[in-house]
């Protein structure tokens, strides 16, 4: 499988702010998912973004609160905006296997206070 | 749009018994089920999947079955050993779309 890092790790910012996560992926890849984790909580897709055409968001995301870039098959980075403390969360990538499965990034662990 | 139940929410059991989780989905257009192991600050991590045209699967100590008639799924892990405590999430996903909708999630305890 892919190997897949995220930057940061880890982040403590301040409400109103805004902070951008990146992912990297060893190889090419078509498809790149991100996720928000809220503590002790399932997945929850936010978008799907794709090299070359604008991210598709989920029910509920939108692109002024979590604007995402895909400049190629390899990275992607995801910004949550204007951040308040509800958005602490884990925001996990992902990308597509040789079939349907997914593989997963270390994770960011947000918190915003 | 598709809905995934998972039960149950927390599951002990002693190590060497087995364990079995339940998932229901609503959208028959689903056609890949996986199943993905989350230890404590970890990220998730795939360790088994079924297609809909299978009805189960086995890999070592861990199966997962399905019903599409029914719409429900199920992993089953044999022999436990306390390193399977951790958090499982099933999901359901179109192939079509590749979107991934997941259930809520099952805290398994393994007891020694």
């Amino acid at each position: 499988s892919a190997v897949i890092s995220q930057k940061p790790s880890r982040d403590i910012c301040q409400r109103g702010t805004s902070l951008t996560i990146q992912c990297q992926v060893d190889s090419q890849v078509t498809m790149m998912f991100w996720y928000r984790q809220q503590p002790g909580q399932s997945l929850t897709l936010i978008a799907t973004a794709n090299q070359g055409s604008e991210a598709t968001y989920e029910s509920g995301f939108v692109i002024d609160k979590f604007p995402i870039s895909r400049p190629n098959l390899t990275f992607s980075t995801l910004t949550v905006s204007n951040m308040s403390p509800e958005d602490s969360s884990i925001y996990l990538c992902s990308v597509e296997g040789r079939g349907d499965e997914q593989f997963f990034g270390p994770g960011t662990r947000l918190t915003v206070l | 749009g598709e809905n995934v139940e998972q039960h149950p929410s927390t599951l002990s059991v002693q190590e060497g018994d087995s364990a079995v989780i339940k998932c229901t989905y609503s959208d028959s257009a689903s056609n890949y089920f996986p199943w993905y192991k989350q230890e404590l600050g970890k990220r998730p991590q795939l360790i088994i999947d079924i297609r809909s045209n299978v009805g189960e699967k086995k890999d070592q100590r861990i199966a997962v079955t399905l019903n599409k008639t029914a719409k429900h799924f199920s992993l089953h892990i044999t022999e436990t050993q306390p390193e399977d405590s951790a958090v499982y999430f099933c999901a359901a996903s179109d192939r079509g779309t590749y979107k991934y909708i997941f259930g809520t999630g099952t805290r398994l305890k393994v007891l020694a």
